[in-house]
């Protein structure tokens, strides 16, 4: 039971460079989303989806890019990468409203 | 704008001793509240509370949230090493138009249990 994969676990970018972080959930959830952890300041949610196809924006949107073509998979893009991104990133899914979201095991970015 | 405080955001005990963490909310269409708890990588779900008085339980650790006070506490009894982690609440709202609950974080407690 994999449930909720997040690719790379490490990766260290040059300001400017464009990447994306991949996760995958095998549990057939409805919700996915993406959240940044940084010191101090709890997980921000970036975006998220109710379903394929339906993304919105969440706390902190800028500089970030989301698709959803399956109900599986839901990339995250930096598409100019910054500094400020260097965090550490969490990918999360749930069947619905009112249910545990189920967290990967996050990607530590740096960005030099 | 949604909030959510944690209090204390750093404590250290003994083990054996009985901690209680703290977490205040100020939000517009609340659903519940969650709190996990955070080792070395992803949180890990502890507790959903929907209404108020009702004290959920799990073994040594056991929650209760007061709606009209608007806060929730988190106490472990007895407490261990493995129970050094950060203890993160978080607050589950309506996010408009669809029925995506939405959750806003609180800063999370450190927790440290000395042997």
């Amino acid at each position: 039971n994999a449930g909720v994969t997040q690719t790379p676990k490490f990766q260290v970018l040059k300001t400017g460079q464009s990447m994306t972080l991949q996760c995958a959930q095998d549990m057939n959830h409805e919700y996915m989303s993406w959240y940044r952890q940084d010191p101090g300041m709890g997980l921000r949610l970036i975006h998220y989806s109710v379903g394929a196809g339906i993304t919105d924006q969440g706390e902190v949107p800028n500089g970030y890019n989301v698709s959803r073509s399956t109900t599986e998979d839901f990339p995250l893009r930096l598409l100019s990468a910054a500094p400020s991104q260097t965090s550490v990133y969490f990918c999360a899914s749930s069947y619905g409203d009112s249910t545990e979201a189920f967290f990967g095991q996050g990607t530590r970015l740096t960005v030099v | 704008e949604d909030k959510v405080v944690q209090s204390p955001l750093s404590l250290v005990v003994h083990e054996g001793d009985t901690v209680t963490l703290n977490c205040s909310y100020e939000v517009t269409n609340f659903r519940s509240l969650l709190w996990y708890k955070q080792e070395k990588k992803a949180p890990t779900f502890l507790f959903m509370l929907t209404s108020s008085g009702i004290e959920k339980k799990s073994g040594r650790l056991s929650s209760i949230l007061d709606k009209k006070e608007l806060f929730s506490i988190l106490n472990i009894t007895a407490t261990q090493t493995g129970d050094s982690a950060i203890y993160l609440c978080a607050v589950e709202t309506n996010a408009g138009g669809t029925s995506y609950g939405k959750l806003t974080f609180g800063q999370g407690t450190i927790l440290t249990v000395h042997p």
